[in-house]
């Protein structure tokens, strides 16, 4: 079936430095893809959707200057923290669809010291 | 942003023993869908549902979609020490590749 596959899996990072995480569709070709957060014992909130070939579109309340994201292919979308702080510590999980449904990557925990 | 109220919050339940959670929204959904996540890991999918008064089974799992479309239920039967973990249930508006919109979520105990 197919599959989503995010890179890293986890991260640390001091405060201040920029972290990118990849969000790789292996089997099928994905136009649009999806990025959440989710904090501890939290749901997952939709952070922005990723378009291919074009800017994405942040939900309210996400800093599109801070949470950069980029799909400028139909297999790979990343997400670059800019300038993490702890308060950004989080779980972070990219979602692409297939023909009829959406499969979630595995995730990333990134913790900023 | 939205989430969907998704009751109970958690379960503490005996190994054998059958489970119920639902999940209600404010606003229609045209898809409802039903996720398990286990810890460090991306949610995965248990059952989707298409259609109004839809009642669909994947194994032991049996799940509705609310005839006033607001509204979904997940039945696990005959519980096993594997489905610990937290279950979402999710909306999405429209058929197909659109952004999904999750429940609190029900986190699952199984006590020995």
């Amino acid at each position: 079936g197919a599959v989503v596959s995010q890179h890293p899996s986890w991260v640390i990072c001091k405060s201040g430095t920029s972290v990118k995480i990849e969000c790789r569709s292996l089997d099928f070709q994905a136009t649009t893809m999806f990025w959440y957060r989710q904090f501890p014992k939290q749901s997952l909130m939709l952070m922005a959707t990723s378009n291919e070939g074009s800017k994405a579109t942040y939900e309210q309340g996400v800093e599109k200057d801070k949470f950069l994201i980029n799909h400028a292919s139909l297999t790979l979308s990343t997400l670059t923290v800019t300038s993490a702080h702890p308060e950004d510590s989080s779980f972070y999980i990219c979602s692409a669809g297939g023909r009829e449904k959406l499969f979630f990557g595995s995730g990333t925990q990134l913790s900023v010291l | 942003g939205q989430q969907l109220n998704q009751s109970p919050q958690s379960m503490f339940i005996q190994e054998g023993e059958d489970v119920s959670m639902n999940c209600t929204s404010s606003s229609i959904f045209n898809t409802w869908l039903w996720y398990k996540q286990d810890p460090g890991e991306g949610p995965v999918l248990l059952i989707a549902l298409y259609k109004a008064g839809e009642l669909t089974s994947n194994g032991r799992l049996t799940a509705q979609f609310g005839i006033t479309r607001k509204d979904s239920f997940l039945n696990i039967s005959a519980s096993i020490p594997s489905d610990v973990g937290i279950y979402f249930c999710a909306g999405q508006r429209d058929f197909g590749n659109e952004k999904l919109t999750f429940g609190t979520g029900t986190r699952l105990t199984i006590i020995p």
